[in-house]
Order: structure tokens, then sequence, then C-alpha cells
């Protein structure tokens, strides 16, 4: 079946602009997870969204940031006045449930971002 | 809080050889799931295995391995007879069982190079 979906996968844009990456999670799955992969801090985590419930928000980085995810399926992320520490590889997840499951959680190849 | 150390940053060996990636957690929580993945250089982060904190038996899954053992707080992945395609980086991670989000916490990946 079809895995996750990241789009587009690279996205190149200037210091400043605003930038909007999608995630297509696996059908079927409820838990849909952003991470960054950068070279400096490595894969950390940004923001967990589970069902109807209020998204886990505790790993954005700052207020520039954002995400939704509509339907309970397709999610964006947004990047706001983009500056070049944004630059990373940016990772969707998805697992069948979140919570205290242990679900494995299944990646998309990621969106990898380069502000000049 | 928690941690999750892989010590080794790069290993290369040569093909047929067998390898151990070595990864050490720390965590307060009693509950909790350990796993790995293998990121190939097509950058897709790909399941491999899953533990929970109750289940010590080490697993076997064709040349791979892992050995858990919670009084050392070591979560091992041995490769036997390694191949050209197992050349990946490979990261452990960690995650609690509690409500909200199954964050992943995962160390700083270990760059495996197998070389014909």
């Amino acid at each position: 079946g079809a895995g996750v979906s990241q789009s587009p996968s690279n996205k190149v844009t200037e210091k400043g602009k605003d930038v909007e990456l999608r995630c297509d999670p696996i059908s079927g799955h409820t838990a849909l997870y952003w991470y960054r992969q950068s070279l400096g801090q490595g894969l950390e985590f940004l923001i967990y969204f589970q069902g109807n419930s209020a998204p886990d928000k505790s790993g954005l980085p700052s207020d520039r940031f954002s995400a939704e995810r509509t339907g309970g399926s397709v999610s964006t992320l947004t990047i706001q006045r983009t500056q070049q520490e944004d630059s990373a590889v940016y990772l969707c997840a998805s697992s069948e449930s979140g919570g205290q499951s242990g679900q494995p959680q299944h990646f998309g190849d990621g969106t990898r971002l380069s502000i000049l | 809080a928690q941690k999750v150390t892989q010590a080794q940053t790069e290993i290369s060996v040569v093909e047929k050889e067998d390898v151990t990636l070595d990864c050490v957690y720390e965590t307060r929580d009693t509950t909790y799931y350990l796993f790995w993945y293998k990121q190939p250089p097509s950058g897709e982060l790909v399941f491999l295995i899953r533990r929970n904190s109750f289940d010590e038996q080490n697993e076997i899954s064709g040349r791979y391995s892992w050995n858990f053992q919670k009084s050392t707080s070591s979560f091992n992945f041995t490769i036997t007879a390694s191949q050209v395609v197992d050349s990946a980086v490979y990261f452990c991670a960690l995650s609690e069982a509690r409500r909200g989000a199954q964050k992943l916490v995962f160390g700083q990946g270990t760059r495996l190079t197998i070389n014909p």
C-alpha cells in the first residue's frame, strides 16, 4: 500500500518568505507527527496530531512555525518569515494510533528545505 | 528527561564481517518503547524493530539481531555477515508510554559503511 507522502521533495526559498510543507499519511493512521532533521540538532520532534484532539505543539521552535491537519488526514506545516537556521529536512510520520500504544511510526521521504 | 546515546558516530567494516551498533538510553519511566530505524542514502527512515520495556527477550530477524538489557539501559543491534546494502545511518529511538504524544527521542545516529 501507499506510504507516507510528502511534498515538495525539495524547496529552495529566500530568507523572509513563507513556506508550506505537505504530508499525506498512510490511510487509516490516526496519529501524525512532524520532525526536523538538521546537521547540528539531529532528529527533533516538532508537533503531533491524534484524531480530533488538540495537537501537541511542544516541539515547535518558535511561533513562526504552525501546523494544521484537515479532516484527520492531510497535514500542512507552515513556516513564516523563514530564517537560514530553518534549513533542514522536514520529516512527517504516521502511526495507527498514538498515546500509550507504542505503535511504530512510518516516515515519508521528507522535504529538504533550503533558505538562501 | 529522556536521552538516547549512540556513541559510535561512524563504523566502517568489510563485507561479511559482523558489526554491532550500540545504543544506551535514559528514562525515568518504567514503561517505554525502544526502536531502531535505518536511513539509507535515499533518506527515508525505515522502521526495523520495536521493543517494550517489559520484554527483554532478544530478537533475531534474518541477519539482524537485537540485545535489550534493562540492567545496563542498552539496546544494541548486531548485523551478522554484513552486506553492502546494509550501508546506511542507523538510529536508535525511545518513547515513553504515556498519554498524549508518543514522541520519539532519537540518538545522533551511527553511519555504517560496508565496503566490498
